[in-house]
């Protein structure tokens, strides 16, 4: 089936400075990548998107890019806060709008 | 906007009984629902993708006469996990969709503990 791989598991960043993390796919046809926080005894929340027509995305803090050709996209959050700490994931689309999720990455802000 | 709303947030109960669980679509028409299973520390394993009007198709692995789901609507799906054992006991989480190719939105999903 198909997977998605994502990295780091766990980040720790003094708050202020840059997070990264980084999701690789394997189906060459998908076609649309969303990001998800995940707070404590939530559901997840859409952050950002991307659809494979586009490179790059960014709603303030928060920018995504996607190398197709390379088949991995990966979100960046500046200047981060501690209300960032969170779990994200990735996904990608496959057919029938079923999404396939990353492990998971487990961010903590230090202040 | 988008919002989807799941209720309960919580419950527990004993072994033997059955749980319905709601999903409804606040702001937007859902063709599709989505249920999903996650464990501590884990991922979202997907159960099953549900068309309004239509029969769930369920993920390998899943049974289907133990989680019974309905898309009556299309604002409203439903979960109910039946004759409910200890190993059922888990975080459900709803997701919806306007459409083919549109984003999923989440619900806050619902805490089942069965003693």
């Amino acid at each position: 089936g198909e997977n998605v791989e994502q990295h780091p598991s766990t980040l720790s960043v003094q708050e202020g400075d840059s997070a990264v993390i980084k999701c690789t796919y394997s189906d060459s046809a998908s076609n649309y990548f969303p990001w998800y926080k995940q707070e404590l005894g939530k559901g997840p929340q859409l952050i950002i998107d991307i659809r494979s027509n586009v490179g790059e995305k960014k709603d303030q803090r928060i920018a995504v890019t996607l190398n197709k050709t390379a088949k991995h996209f990966s979100l960046h959050i500046t200047e981060t806060q501690p209300e960032d700490s969170a779990v994200y994931f990735c996904a990608e689309q496959e057919y029938g709008n079923k999404l396939v999720f990353g492990a998971g990455t487990i961010l903590r802000v230090k202040s | 906007g988008a919002v989807v709303s799941q209720h309960p947030s919580w419950v527990i109960c004993k072994s033997g009984t059955s749980v319905k669980i709601e999903c409804r679509s606040l702001d937007f028409q859902a063709t599709t629902m989505f249920w999903y299973r996650q464990f501590p520390k884990q991922s979202l394993m997907l159960m099953a993708t549900s068309n309004e009007g239509s029969k769930a198709t369920y993920e390998q692995g899943v049974e289907k006469d133990k989680f019974l789901i309905n898309h009556a609507s299309l604002t409203l799906s439903t979960l109910t996990v039946t004759s409910a054992h200890p190993e059922d006991s888990s975080f459900y989480i709803c997701s919806a969709s306007s459409g083919t190719n549109q984003p999923q939105h989440f619900g806050d999903g619902t805490r089942l503990s069965i003693l």
